[in-house]
C-alpha cells in the first residue's frame, strides 16, 4: 500500500535558526496537505499543495511539492517558541490521506 | 461554519470495561468522517474512516468498531478494551473526496486504560 515516510522524526534548534522537514511518497499523491499539531493538542490543516512543482508561502513558512508529486517539503525560516510542534505531511492519491508520523519541532529561547 | 465536536475529553477506563466515543460535525452535510488513534509521541494511524450512514471501513483490525448511525455522527465503541487500547482518539471530517482532501480535526479523546 501507499506509504508516506517523514524525515527527520525529531528537530531540536535554536530559536532563529531554520528548521526543514521532508515527505516522501511510493506513489504519486494528487496533492499534499500539513498539518501542525501543537504539544496536548489536536492537528491543525495548514496548506495543501496540489500542482507538480508548486510553491507556497505562509509569513515564515514555505511549502512545496515535487515536481514528480510525489514528495514535498516545509521549511521555516528564523524558528520562533511559537513554532514548536509536531508537523504532519498527508498524502492522497485519491480518496483519503495517508499520514506520514510527523517530526518534532522544538526550540530553544 | 462547520465544526467537529468530540466528548468526553478524557476518559479512564478499567481493562475489559466497554467504550463509547461520539464524535458529531456541524455545519456540513454528507462529510466523509475518520477515526484516527494516536499514541504518545507518535503518528495518526487511520482505524475507521465513512463515506455515508451505515458505510464503514475498517483500516486496522482490532477489538474496536465504529458506526455511523446519522450524517453527521460518528461513533467508536469496543466491548472489552485492552491496555494497548490507551492513547489520543481523535475524529475528523472532510468533504467529498478526490482533489479536496483536507482533514479538520477534532479536540480529540485522551483515553488511558488501566
Amino acid at each position: 500500500g501507499q506509504q508516506v515516510m517523514q524525515i527527520p522524526q525529531y528537530q531540536h534548534v535554536q530559536e532563529g535558526e531554520d528548521f526543514t522537514t521532508y515527505c516522501n511518497s511510493s506513489t504519486t499523491l494528487s496533492n499534499i496537505q500539513w498539518y501542525k499539531q501543537r504539544p496536548g493538542g489536536h492537528p491543525v490543516f495548514l496548506i495543501q499543495l496540489v500542482k507538480s512543482g508548486e510553491v507556497k508561502k505562509q509569513k515564515r513558512l514555505t511549502f512545496q511539492f515535487g515536481e514528480a508529486k510525489k514528495n514535498s517539503s516545509l521549511h521555516i525560516t528564523a524558528t520562533q517558541t511559537t513554532d514548536v510542534g509536531t508537523y504532519f505531511c498527508a498524502g492522497s492519491p485519491s480518496g483519503k490521506s495517508t499520514f506520514g508520523d510527523g517530526t518534532t519541532l522544538t526550540v530553544k529561547p | 461554519s462547520q465544526t467537529i465536536h468530540q466528548w468526553p475529553a478524557t476518559l479512564v477506563q478499567p481493562v475489559g470495561s466497554p467504550l463509547s466515543l461520539e464524535c458529531t460535525v456541524e455545519g456540513t452535510s454528507n462529510p466523509n468522517l475518520y477515526w484516527y488513534r494516536q499514541a504518545a509521541g507518535r503518528g495518526l494511524q487511520l482505524l475507521f474512516y465513512s463515506v455515508g450512514i451505515g458505510q464503514i471501513s475498517s483500516e486496522v483490525p482490532q477489538n474496536l468498531s465504529a458506526s455511523r448511525p446519522q450524517d453527521r455522527q460518528f461513533i467508536l465503541s469496543s466491548k472489552k478494551l485492552l491496555l494497548s487500547d490507551s492513547g489520543f482518539y481523535l475524529c475528523a471530517w472532510s468533504v467529498g473526496g478526490g482533489v479536496t482532501d483536507t482533514q479538520y480535526f477534532g479536540p480529540g479523546t485522551r483515553l488511558t486504560v488501566l
